[in-house]
């Protein structure tokens, strides 16, 4: 069974940077696990931030980037403001199947 | 504007059935491929099953094969999941979301419905 593996927890001061990150169980993530990114705040349905590793919706504030770091994704979260206290969820495609990340709650401290 | 508004959900008790529907608006459906993701209360997300734009392709977590079943009808602008012998376990909200139009995006989500197995 893949499992994918973020941190469960981070915090970060108000205009500070954060990177989150994405692992996956089967080895290293590529661009081929077409990673995606979400936000949820308490209460609200899940938003996405980032498709395809970087790539940003037309909504995605210019502060928050997607990439590969390290044989993992990665979303770094710079100038970070008060609203981004939330929790984030990566999400990573297998041949038929796709699996989300535990989930990393990010506090703003 | 695009929306996704699911329904369906409500108490049911185990080993019982029910149908979620998302019905879509504001695209061209027919084009984009959708998912089922489920949220237990106070866990994480956890992908359910997705469907091409033309139901030629069908996935569902290992998990839950064999009693969820998904399918879609263009001509209504609607995705559906069946859920049957439904367990404790099962209890969570339930949220449609858009995939990708010939891409791996997912980019717009509905509200959720919430469905409970409980006796």
């Amino acid at each position: 069974q893949t499992v994918v593996t973020q941190e469960p927890s981070l915090t970060v001061s108000p205009g500070g940077t954060v990177t989150l990150t994405c692992t996956s169980s089967t080895g290293a993530v590529t661009s081929g696990h077409y990673p995606n990114w979400f936000q949820q705040k308490p209460g609200q349905a899940p938003r996405s931030l980032i498709y395809s590793t970087s790539n940003k919706h037309s909504w995605t504030p210019a502060r928050i980037s997607g990439s590969l770091l390290g044989g993992k994704a990665a979303l770094t979260l710079s100038g970070v403001q008060p609203e981004d206290e939330a929790e984030y969820y990566c999400l990573l495609y297998y041949p038929g199947a796709r699996v989300f990340g535990g989930g990393t709650k990010l506090t703003v401290l | 504007e695009v929306l996704l508004v699911e329904s369906g959900g409500g108490l049911v008790r185990p080993g019982g059935s029910l149908r979620l529907s998302c019905a879509a608006s504001g695209f061209t459906f027919s084009t984009y491929s959708m998912n089922w993701v489920r949220q237990a209360p106070g866990k994480g997300l956890e992908w359910v099953s997705s469907i091409s734009s033309g139901s030629d392709y069908i996935y569902y977590a290992d998990s839950l094969k064999g009693r969820f079943t998904i399918s879609r009808d263009n001509t209504k602008n609607s995705l559906y999941l069946q859920m049957n012998s439904l367990r404790a376990e099962d209890t969570a909200v339930y949220y449609c979301a858009r995939g990708g139009s010939g891409t791996y995006i997912w980019d717009y989500w509905g509200q959720g419905t919430l469905v409970t197995v409980s006796s």
